[in-house]
């Protein structure tokens, strides 16, 4: 089983719609947890970084982590054309060398059509 | 400002040949890393570097070898090329310490490669 799981879609949806992207986790000891975005045939780009448990809003984003259930997701109000991407949910343990040593999901395909 | 930079962007090698991706950074971040990207199995973590002349294995490191001999440069090494090493890899870079934290890692576009 695979310490972190994503839902790789595809997921199509019209322009103006909400979209709910989820990630689980297994590893308990994750405490940062990351959405990265990656357009066709470029790298991921850091979209929202929540720490811990809650929620964080920015702009059209929002994250949400729910520890307890080792759950997290990213929900998109109003979309776009432009959030066409893959959506990379992506997290890691407490703090040192582990900074840059992310565990990430398979990733989900986001389709928004006009 | 380029960021992170990869070379070459598409290779196609015969099994058993061997080469090497560059990476450089011109952000003057400590920590860099080497990741592969398959479908179905996300970005898996091969080898990292908290800083010149350290290197450190991954999740996946077998069949790959790295050297930091520059801060900027990060290069990836395949001595003997398998198909199983057909991936797309990335390179990414982040600060170290606090300045880190939120676990931003800047990626390179891609190296395309394919072992036939």
């Amino acid at each position: 089983q695979k310490e972190v799981e994503q839902d790789p879609g595809p997921l199509s949806v019209p322009e103006g719609a909400i979209v709910s992207l989820n990630c689980t986790y297994s590893n308990s000891a994750f405490q940062y947890f990351m959405w990265y975005r990656q357009y066709s045939r470029k790298g991921p780009e850091l979209l929202m970084y929540t720490y811990s448990s809650g929620n964080k809003e920015d702009g059209r984003f929002t994250a949400q982590v729910d520890k307890s259930s080792k759950y997290i997701s990213l929900f998109i109000r109003d979309s776009q054309p432009s959030d066409s991407a893959t959506y990379l949910c992506a997290m890691r343990g407490p703090g040192g060398t582990s900074y840059g040593k992310l565990t990430f999901g398979q990733g989900t395909i986001l389709t928004v059509h006009p | 400002n380029a960021g992170v930079t990869q070379t070459p962007k598409f290779r196609v090698l015969k099994t058993g040949q061997s080469m090497t991706l560059l990476c450089a950074q011109d952000m003057n971040h400590e920590y860099m890393y080497w990741y592969r990207q398959d479908p179905g199995m996300g970005l898996r973590l091969i080898h990292y570097s908290v800083g010149e002349g350290t290197t450190a294995k991954g999740e996946v490191p077998d069949g790959y070898n790295v050297s930091r001999l520059k801060k900027q440069n990060f290069l990836l090494g395949l001595e003997s090329a398998a198909p199983s090493q057909t991936s797309v890899y990335f390179c990414a870079s982040s600060y170290p310490g606090l300045a880190g934290e939120s676990g931003e890692l800047f990626f390179g576009e891609g190296s395309r490669l394919t072992v036939l």
